[in-house]
């Protein structure tokens, strides 16, 4: 069975640019969930899909967006790129049992730097 | 707030030694607990999932414990081994639709 699979694994954007990151979740996993990660803050919740719908949002500003389709693959979308948005872009799927949150199965990560 | 806390924030090792990480949570109501390792520049990995009623799981040599009463949580790690350099996050998920939280982790480094 096929993992998380994210890409582009690295990009090199400059400041003012827009950047897609794609991830393509476990198959039959309907939750898709995406991270920022840092050196100093560790992991950062961006937002969670499931069934195309956002289910939460972390507190990150509006320059970041997401989307899911109907596949359950998801992109997200950072525009106006700042030299702190370089970091780690995990992106995560899991079935969700009920209303609880299953197990998380992460990607590789997509590595932006920012220059 | 829902918060975890993990610590130490970093942690020095030799190889073959044992060794206790800890995890504090907030979180509630609460559905449980996972602990996962992530090796540099890699997406983190699942050890161990705990819910409520579970006290004690083992993987391998990883045991990780859950106290639901006072909110905490250690992984112990035993007979180190070099591979086991990587960071440690635990993670805390709610009941219901709130999204999980996680701890900082703890970075282990195990030496020879």
């Amino acid at each position: 069975k096929a993992g998380v699979t994210q890409t582009p694994r690295y990009l090199i954007k400059t400041r003012g640019q827009q950047v897609t990151l794609s991830c393509s979740p476990i198959s039959g996993h309907r939750s898709v969930s995406w991270y920022q990660q840092t050196p100093g803050q560790g992991l950062q919740f961006l937002f969670e899909y499931f069934s195309e719908t956002q289910r939460n949002k972390g507190n990150f500003p509006g320059r970041f967006s997401g989307r899911q389709f109907s596949n359950s693959r998801s992109e997200m979308n950072v525009s106006t790129l700042e030299l702190g948005d370089s970091a780690l872009y995990l992106c995560a799927s899991s079935v969700r049992t009920g209303r609880d949150t299953g197990e998380l199965f992460f990607g590789e990560g997509s590595r932006l730097t920012v220059l | 707030k829902n918060q975890v806390e993990q610590s130490p924030q970093s942690l020095i090792i030799l190889e073959g030694k044992n060794c206790t990480l800890q995890c504090n949570y907030t979180v509630s109501p609460f559905s449980n607990l996972r602990w996962y390792k992530q090796d540099t520049g890699r997406g983190p990995v699942s050890l161990t999932i705990m819910t409520f009623s579970e006290n004690t799981k083992s993987n391998g040599r990883y045991t990780a414990t859950l106290d639901a009463d006072t909110k905490q949580s250690s992984l112990h790690i035993t007979a180190s081994q070099l591979s086991d350099s990587a960071s440690y996050i635990c993670v805390v998920s709610p009941q219901g639709y709130q999204k999980v939280t996680f701890g900082t982790g703890t970075k282990l480094q195990v030496i020879p």
